[in-house]
Parts: structure tokens; sequence; C-alpha cells
């Protein structure tokens, strides 16, 4: 069985600072990561996703995520947020089956 | 290449009503995801289906929830005598293969009145 634990459901921040989403899995095999974001009212868009290779992942709109084997983390940055960037994000992981962490809310302040 | 395609938008039902939502995946996707996300929460696995078959339905209620995905035609999640608590979004994906990102629709927004 996998599971996903996103360690924050809220994150305040404010426009131009840097932000982190924590997000910690379990599983007893290896599996493939991914972010998404999901905007007021609308689905689920991808972010940026490991499959393999190199553990640092760039996405889009300026997001990357760090794979740490060891630790069994998948941790989301962006240096500088814009207002554009509030919206919930959610870490998902999937041997077979995508299985969601609870989602962190980010809600970035003028 | 269109997107996962769901319909529709938005359903409203009164109690003991039967919902029927749908799900187009993209276009050489077999592999078909259903989620619930209920307001303020996260999103919660229901059912993942191949073509003519379900693969895993470990998250589906036991009772007056079914889903289908045929040979041919949409995905259909089925959800007979709606109750109030069955109001939620209700997102599909499809993939190409298991082991992939899954690509999101738009959501069906189910209000049981």
């Amino acid at each position: 069985a996998q599971s996903v634990t996103q360690l924050d459901s809220q994150v305040p921040v404010f426009e131009e600072a840097p932000v982190e989403l924590r997000c910690n899995y379990s599983s007893s095999v290896s599996v493939y990561l991914f972010w998404y974001v999901q905007y007021p009212n609308q689905g689920l868009q991808l972010l940026l996703k490991y499959l393999s290779g190199s553990t640092l992942v760039k996405g889009i709109n300026g997001f990357e995520a760090e794979f740490n084997k060891s630790q069994t983390s998948f941790h989301l940055r962006k240096p500088s947020v814009h207002i554009s960037d509030t919206a919930e994000y959610f870490c998902a992981v999937t041997r077979y089956k995508l299985t969601f962490g609870g989602g962190t809310r980010v809600l970035v302040k003028p | 290449n269109a997107g996962v395609m769901q319909n529709p938008r938005h359903l409203v039902r009164r109690r003991g009503q039967e919902a029927r939502l749908r799900c187009s995946p993209m276009k050489g996707h077999s592999h078909v995801y259903w989620y619930r996300q209920l307001p303020e929460e996260g999103l919660k696995f229901m059912v993942y289906l191949q073509k003519e078959n379900i693969i895993d339905e470990s998250g589906m209620p036991k009772e007056r929830f079914s889903a289908e995905f045929p040979k041919e035609g949409p995905s259909i999640l089925r959800i007979q005598q709606v109750v109030r608590g069955d109001s939620a979004a209700y997102f599909c994906a499809s993939s190409p293969e298991g082991d992939t990102e899954a690509f999101f629709g738009q959501g069906t927004r189910l209000t049981v009145v």
C-alpha cells in the first residue's frame, strides 16, 4: 500500500517571498511522484513529475521539487511567488494507482 | 487532442434521484480514475478502470455507487438514490498506462437538494 502526507494544510505567504510545500510518502515499492495544482473551481493541472533520473525536477510556472529517497520526501518549492499562485497543491504518488495527499492551500498575500 | 471531458459540469438532483456522471478520456487513453472531492477536503480515490474492467474499486461506497468503462463510449459513474452527503465535486482522470501521470477533467459538481 502507498500513502501520501502533506504536512501543511495551509501556507500563507507574501508576494515575491519563497514557498516550500512539504510532501512525504510511504510505499513498499518504488513509485513515481507528482505535484498537481488546482485553481478555484477548476480541475487539476500537472505541475511536475519525477519518474527517474535527476532528483531535482523543474516544472511549470517556476516550480521545482526535489526527490529524496532516503527521507521519502518530494517537497515543492518556488523562489518567488505571485498572487496568481494562490491555489491548492496536491502531491501524489503512483505505482499503478494515483494516491493523493490531503492538499496544501497556498494563499499569496500582497 | 481534446483533454478529458466531463459532463455535465454541474448537476443538481433531489434526494432519492439518480445521478449519472460521464467522462470521456483523452484519445488513446485506456485507463480511467474517478475521484471525489468533498468541500474543504482532498481528493479521495474511488475507482480505477480499464476498458471493460474494474481494476480497483476499493474507494467506492458499498451501496448505491457503480462505475463502468465500456468498450465504446465514455466512462460512467452512477449514483443511485442520492443523499445530501453525496454533494461533492467528482473528478475523472485518464492515462495511457497505469504507471504514468493522469490528466484530469474539469469535474462535475453534484448538488443534492
